[in-house]
């Protein structure tokens, strides 16, 4: 099992560019979301999916799209890169929405410029 | 406000010197209160769940424990391999999202 993996380690913007950060999941669980990691502010949630078909905002979704087509699958889009977007970014899975031992990707490091 | 907020943000040890890390939290109705380790470079890495107080939790040299207003991880003789950031979430009510604290860094010197 590679559990979550997340493509691509390392990206490069220039603002006002468009890219679809990727995230997959080998673990059959239902719950998958987002999060980006900023130095001192902890982690925090973009977006989140409950299951194929349904996707909710977190704490800081604009900017931010996502779509939920499969299991395994959660992308999470930008749509027009901001230099506040530079960021580490985390996808995470839990079984399903009950539980919250999530586990979590590599990490996509972005730098806006 | 701030509903997660871990103390110390940094903490050196000696090899063998134990230590505990706190976080406490402010929300209501607390559903799940969960640690985890994150490694430089990789993403977060899940270590414990406690819901309600009074429960600990044992992993090898760590143990986590929770009160109605805080958890505490406690490292007992801690080894190099031990430093790395330790991150706090807590779960509130019937919200469908953790929300982290900010992290303590963590170095264990041999």
């Amino acid at each position: 099992n590679a559990g979550v993996t997340q493509t691509p380690k390392f990206q490069v913007l220039k603002t006002g560019q468009s890219m679809t950060l990727q995230c997959a999941q080998d673990m059959n669980h239902e719950y998958m979301s987002w999060y980006r990691q900023d130095p001192g502010m902890g982690l925090r949630l973009i977006h989140y999916s409950v299951g194929a078909g349904i996707t909710d905002q977190g704490e800081v979704p604009n900017g931010y799209n996502v779509s939920r087509s499969t299991t395994e699958d959660f992308p999470l889009r930008l749509l027009s890169a901001a230099p506040s977007q530079t960021s580490v970014y985390f996808c995470a899975c839990a079984r399903d929405s009950s539980s919250y031992e999530q586990y979590f990707g590599p990490g996509t490091r972005l730098t806006v410029t | 406000e701030d509903q997660v907020t871990q103390s110390p943000e940094a903490l050196r040890l000696q090899e063998g010197e134990s230590s505990s890390l706190n976080c406490s939290y402010t929300v209501s109705g607390l559903r799940g209160l969960f640690w985890y380790r994150q490694d430089p470079g990789k993403g977060p890495e899940f270590l414990f769940t406690l819901y309600s107080a009074g429960e600990e939790k044992e992993k090898e040299r760590l143990k986590a424990t929770l009160t109605k207003k805080e958890s505490f991880l406690h490292i007992t003789a801690p080894k190099p391999e031990d430093s790395a950031t330790y991150l706090c979430a807590v779960q509130e009510g019937s919200a469908r999202q953790l929300t982290f604290g900010s992290g303590t860094q963590l170095t264990v010197l041999p």
